[in-house]
């Protein structure tokens, strides 16, 4: 089964909206920490913000937060105001347990920002 | 100057050449990881490193070898690179360790095997 899920292989939004990037995960591990990435046209791989699985607030980085609803266990990370720049491919990745080092990835979302 | 740097970010070779990936870190990390990215796809782990002598397989390491010439260097070799070795590369490093891990990457570097 998959343990990161992206739902939504691709997006297009308008500028200035708000978007939500959807992520669902699978874990019987109660430690685990999530992960967005985005990835620009250029290539590169950008941490955008993390949230660990006892964290007691949803994680916020600047115009990026993290939706976390752990019954549901989904992660979504949602952009206000979004922008021209905020057009990439973003990644959601898990780790489970406090010792484990490996990250396991989503498949992406391709978000386009439309003027 | 970038924190995690990578060389060449661009290369092509033939089938059957051996080549070499170079990644280099100014964070102060201990822990460093190779991956590979296919169109489409996320990220598959090569190889990674927690420290200078402690070098790990990942998923996927056949066909690749690594080396950890010092804290600050790790280096990806393709001994004898086929095409469907095609693919974007991809240096990490990390220092905190648990959950709260977080790997920063380098650049990237695209590698065409024709």
């Amino acid at each position: 089964a998959q343990k990161i899920t992206q739902t939504q292989p691709g997006m297009f939004v308008q500028e200035k909206e708000a978007v939500t990037l959807d992520c669902t995960y699978d874990t019987s591990d109660p430690s685990y920490g999530l992960f967005w990435y985005k990835q620009p046209s250029s290539g590169e791989m950008i941490f955008l913000i993390y949230q660990g699985s006892y964290d007691q607030q949803n994680a916020t980085e600047g115009r990026y937060s993290l939706n976390f609803q752990k019954a549901r266990k989904s992660a979504n990370l949602v952009i206000s105001a979004s922008q021209l720049g905020d057009s990439a491919m973003y990644f959601c990745a898990m780790r489970e347990g406090d010792s484990n080092y490996q990250l396991i990835w989503g498949a992406g979302t391709k978000l386009i920002i439309k003027p | 100057d970038a924190d995690v740097t990578q060389t060449p970010r661009n290369r092509i070779t033939k089938t059957g050449k051996r080549i070499m990936l170079e990644c280099s870190q100014t964070k102060g990390h201990d822990r460093m990881y190779w991956y590979r990215q296919d169109p489409g796809l996320g990220l598959r782990l090569i190889y990674y490193s927690f420290d200078v002598k402690d070098i790990n397989k990942g998923e996927i390491s056949d066909g690749y070898s690594v080396s950890r010439q010092a804290q600050a260097k790790f280096s990806l070799s393709l001994e004898s690179a086929i095409p469907n070795q095609t693919a974007l590369y991809f240096c990490a490093t990390s220092d905190l360790q648990g959950r709260a891990e977080t790997q920063y990457f380098g650049p990237g570097t695209r590698l065409l095997v024709l």
